[in-house]
């Protein structure tokens, strides 16, 4: 099993639509979780980091469920712009904070 | 500049000969991590340094690949005998390397090194 798994999609959305994506990971020990954004033959930027008791950031919404080990992102009004792909990030916190990536879930938002 | 720069930004490389990739993480970043991401592929972690504890090689391919880095500065990642499997996105990132502290632990990228072995 890999340690973040996602769907890859693609998630063809309608402007204005909402979408949600899905990350599970692996290992109950997991302390810190993420999720970066990556734009077309572009390096992966921090979009949010996703807090134990959920946190919003304009259109963005994460949420973290520890029981069941997913978290969440959703986009409200989806832009154009919000068009690219979405990586699920865990940090496995044993004597480093080395970050596990998800291969990504792709979104397309067209007009 | 303020980011994480890298390069080569584009290598093309014959099959066999070795190459060397640069990073220069942002100043005061402890942590350095190296990626590898394949065309379509998510990434892929190869090495990851942390001051001056023993480097995290586990996600090295091979013993062709080997990372060096100078105090908490520059770092090179060395691919020895290139195959063409090798062809990738190298990725460098860097962060303060403080677990646990919000907002520490952020890994900025570089905008990667291209490499095409033929």
């Amino acid at each position: 099993r890999k340690e973040v798994e996602q769907d890859p999609g693609p998630f063809n959305v309608p402007e204005g639509a909402t979408v949600a994506f899905n990350c599970t990971y692996s290992n109950s020990a997991s302390q810190s979780f993420f999720w970066y954004r990556q734009d077309c033959r572009k390096e992966p930027k921090l979009l949010m980091s996703v807090y134990s008791s959920g946190n919003e950031d304009g259109r963005f919404t994460a949420q973290l469920n520890r029981a069941s080990q997913y978290i969440s992102l959703l986009i409200r009004d989806s832009k154009l712009s919000d068009s690219a792909t979405y990586l699920c990030v865990v940090s496995v916190l044993y004597n480093t904070d080395k970050l596990i990536f998800g291969t990504g879930t792709r979104l397309q938002v067209f007009p | 500049g303020a980011g994480v720069s890298q390069s080569p930004s584009n290598k093309v490389t014959e099959k066999g000969k070795d190459v060397e990739l640069r990073c220069d993480p942002i100043s005061g970043h402890t942590a350095l991590y190296w990626y590898r991401q394949r065309l379509g592929q998510g990434l892929e972690f190869l090495i990851y340094f942390q001051g001056n504890s023993a480097p995290d090689k586990s996600g090295l391919p091979s013993d062709r690949f080997s990372a060096e880095r100078t105090g908490e500065s520059v770092s090179t990642l060395t691919i020895q005998r290139t195959q063409q499997e090798d062809s990738a996105v190298y990725l460098c990132a860097s962060s303060f390397g403080n677990p646990g502290l919000a907002g520490r632990e952020t890994q900025y990228f570089g905008p990667g090194t291209r490499l095409l072995v033929l």
